[in-house]
């Protein structure tokens, strides 16, 4: 049911490598969001975005970057992956309103080796 | 801040019966609770929310959740458990103190449902 699409969806890879995380959503929702969960762990927040040109670090530190220069786009970069990066990262979206529900991708599980 | 906390790491329960997994909430001002679920490798599934009216909200999956402002509990139920219900369970509050309105989550709770 929700239009929220992450790739890939498992990534091995090596220490050191570059990796991009894509999100996309055709809900035309302004806000997204990426969390990092540990395997049935509690999801921590790690950038949202209000809107296009608009990011924001979160809760927890990550030395993670995203971009949003389409609404609908909201990836997420690491440039040199760490053992430490492994984890799971769910890309989620909301509408503007306060009392509206996140739309959660099916998530990208990263194993850094 | 806002926050919930879920005092259970797993509930066990045989299908057929009822099930309850707890949450409480600390919140300021009025609370804007929400249920998800996440199935084995998959993203969270939105439940049910609560926002004003009536304390017992209907979810998805005959899922309902009884929200109480004197013991700050948002509890959710479910009448007669099915194995597939097995997943874990989050609560979430809307932080209304920051801009951004970010959805705050609990721990989880891992429920599973015997045959």
């Amino acid at each position: 049911e929700a239009d929220i699409y992450q790739t890939p969806r498992y990534l091995v890879i090596g220490t050191g490598k570059k990796i991009t995380l894509e999100c996309s959503q055709t809900m035309g929702h302004d806000k997204m969001y990426w969390y990092q969960q540990d395997p049935g762990m509690e999801l921590h927040l790690i950038h949202y975005s209000y809107g296009v040109n608009s990011t924001e670090k979160g809760d927890l530190s990550s030395e993670s970057t995203v971009s949003r220069i389409r609404t609908e786009h909201f990836p997420l970069t690491l440039e040199s992956a760490r053992p430490s990066h492994t984890s799971q990262y769910l890309c989620a979206s909301s509408s503007t309103e306060f009392n509206e529900k996140l739309f959660f991708g099916s998530g990208t599980q990263l194993s850094v080796l | 801040a806002q926050s919930v906390a879920q005092p259970e790491d797993q509930v066990n329960v045989a299908e057929g019966n009822p099930l309850t997994v707890k949450c409480t909430y600390s919140v300021s001002g009025n609370p804007y609770l929400f249920w998800y679920v996440q199935y084995p490798n998959r993203g969270l599934q939105f439940l049910l929310k609560y926002i004003t009216g009536d304390n017992l909200v209907k979810g998805s999956y005959g899922f309902e959740a009884e929200f109480n402002k004197s013991q700050t509990s948002f509890h959710l139920k479910k009448p007669s458990a099915l194995v597939s219900d097995s997943a874990l369970y989050f609560c979430a509050v809307r932080d209304l103190n920051t801009g951004f309105q970010k959805l705050v989550f609990g721990t989880g709770t891992r429920l599973l449902v015997s045959p």
